[in-house]
């Protein structure tokens, strides 16, 4: 049972637009998620993050978004570049804390940005 | 960030033999550290908490008599795939938490499984 679903599997956008990626998620115990960006051979880094107690998380060029009713996450990538060709993992936890912080991921998107 | 060292990158192995996965934190001392399994196509998906100094934590489905789990140190954690067959082929990745939050969670690169 797929908790935590990325629906799509690879995105293509022009370098200089928006890269929206989209997450959605079954257990209604999560209260903690989280965007990983994952290079070839190497593991995946922390990107950025949202409480379920927020709607909106920004970071630079990265926003979260966050619609508990809908149980569906996104993140936008503004403007998108070169180098944010990657595999961007979701991922929530029902633990903020860090003695519990299992996290469920899922599958994955391939962003590709042409430049 | 904090570095995580995962080795060896690739294995490729026998059936029936087993297979030893070694994950070091460099900069930064772990209590706990995480191990994955992610099969093509598929999720990360949670193998088992490693805790220094106490058994592991194995999630439901995981036999722990096959995936041995050592945190021996507070830098070091192992996982040996015993007995190992070809439907052990996978990407293993380890996780070690540097601090608290999931945001302080730092991942090794992984290591490709294959058995023959």
């Amino acid at each position: 049972d797929q908790q935590v679903k990325q629906n799509s599997p690879s995105l293509s956008v022009q370098e200089g637009r928006i890269s929206i990626l989209n997450c959605d998620y079954t257990n209604s115990m999560f209260d903690y998620f989280l965007w990983y960006k994952k290079y070839p051979a190497e593991g995946p880094t922390f990107l950025i993050s949202i409480s379920s107690i927020k709607d909106k998380n920004e970071d630079g060029r990265f926003t979260v978004f966050l619609n508990k009713s809908a149980k569906h996450l996104s993140l936008h990538i503004v403007p998108s570049q070169p180098g944010d060709s990657a595999v961007y993992f979701c991922a929530a936890s029902g633990h903020y804390t860090g003695a519990n912080s299992k996290l469920t991921f899922g599958k994955g998107i391939t962003l590709s940005v042409r430049p | 960030g904090a570095v995580v060292s995962q080795h060896p990158s690739r294995v490729i192995c026998k059936s029936g033999t087993s297979v030893k996965i070694e994950c070091r934190s460099l900069d930064f001392q772990a209590t706990t550290m995480f191990w994955y399994r992610q099969f093509p196509k598929q999720s990360l998906m949670l193998m088992a908490t490693s805790n220094e100094g106490s058994k592991a934590t194995y999630e439901q489905g995981v036999e722990k008599d096959k995936f041995l789990i050592n945190h021996a140190s507070l830098t070091l954690s192992t996982l040996t795939v015993t007995s190992a067959h070809p439907e052990d082929s996978s990407f293993y990745i380890c996780s070690a938490l540097s601090g608290t939050g999931a945001e302080k969670l730092f991942f090794g690169s992984g290591t490709q499984l294959s058995v023959l």
